[in-house]
């Protein structure tokens, strides 16, 4: 079974510039997070979808963040305009279903904003 | 709302000797509770769950975790390190019952294995 697939793995923007990232989940997975980390720190959820609805986006900072998840399969996240802080690990997970405890993580995005 | 605190940002130990790295958790409910492993420039791994049932958690790679409520403390053990169990390690708790099972993370403990 083929894990979590993101990319692109690496990304250095200036900053104001915008960015994307793209998520693939495990077949099957209705549940999709996106997290960011810092680095030093644990990973911080910014917004899960179940199916293509978004069940919690309270930590993404709408201003600058968005993201879309429209046939319920793969997602995109977006910068737009990046920040110096906004430097750290995009992690994309997924787990079966709502509910479903255990939560599967890709290999992450490590952006780099100069 | 829950929180996670691990104990140590970095933890030291030699091939052969005992790994503990400290995990204790808040939550208004009773919480699920979780050991990631990170590899460098890798995804999160996972290495065991508590649900409920039985305290005392087996995982991957050797490791386990006793879930003690009482102490809110979910601390992960190791017997013997082995120089491949060098990584970060991340303690999280989620509300099972809340929307959403949203997974919260501590800070990490990095392990370095000394041979």
């Amino acid at each position: 079974e083929a894990g979590v697939a993101q990319s692109p793995r690496y990304k250095i923007i200036e900053k104001r510039q915008s960015v994307a990232f793209w998520c693939n989940p495990i077949s099957g997975h209705a549940t999709l997070y996106w997290y960011q980390q810092i680095l030093g720190q644990g990973p911080k959820l910014l917004i899960q979808f179940q199916n293509n609805g978004v069940v919690d986006d309270s930590q993404l900072p709408k201003d600058r963040f968005s993201a879309e998840r429209l046939k319920g399969v793969d997602s995109t996240l977006k910068i737009q305009p990046a920040k110096l802080e906004d430097s750290a690990v995009y992690l994309c997970a997924s787990s079966p279903r709502q509910g479903e405890e255990t939560q599967y993580f890709g290999p992450g995005t490590r952006l780099l904003v100069l | 709302a829950q929180s996670v605190t691990q104990l140590g940002s970095h933890v030291s130990v030699s091939e052969g000797a005992l790994v503990l790295l400290r995990c204790n958790y808040s939550s208004s409910v009773p919480p699920y509770l979780f050991w990631y492993v990170q590899y460098p420039n890798q995804g999160l791994q996972l290495l065991l769950k508590y649900t409920t049932g039985a305290t005392l958690v087996k995982g991957i790679n050797g490791f386990e975790a006793e879930f003690k409520k009482s102490e809110t403390s979910f601390h992960l053990t190791k017997p013997s390190a082995h120089m491949s169990d060098a990584a970060e390690y991340f303690c999280a708790v989620s509300l099972y019952k809340a929307a959403g099972n949203k997974l919260t993370f501590g800070g990490g403990t990095r392990v370095l294995v000394k041979p």
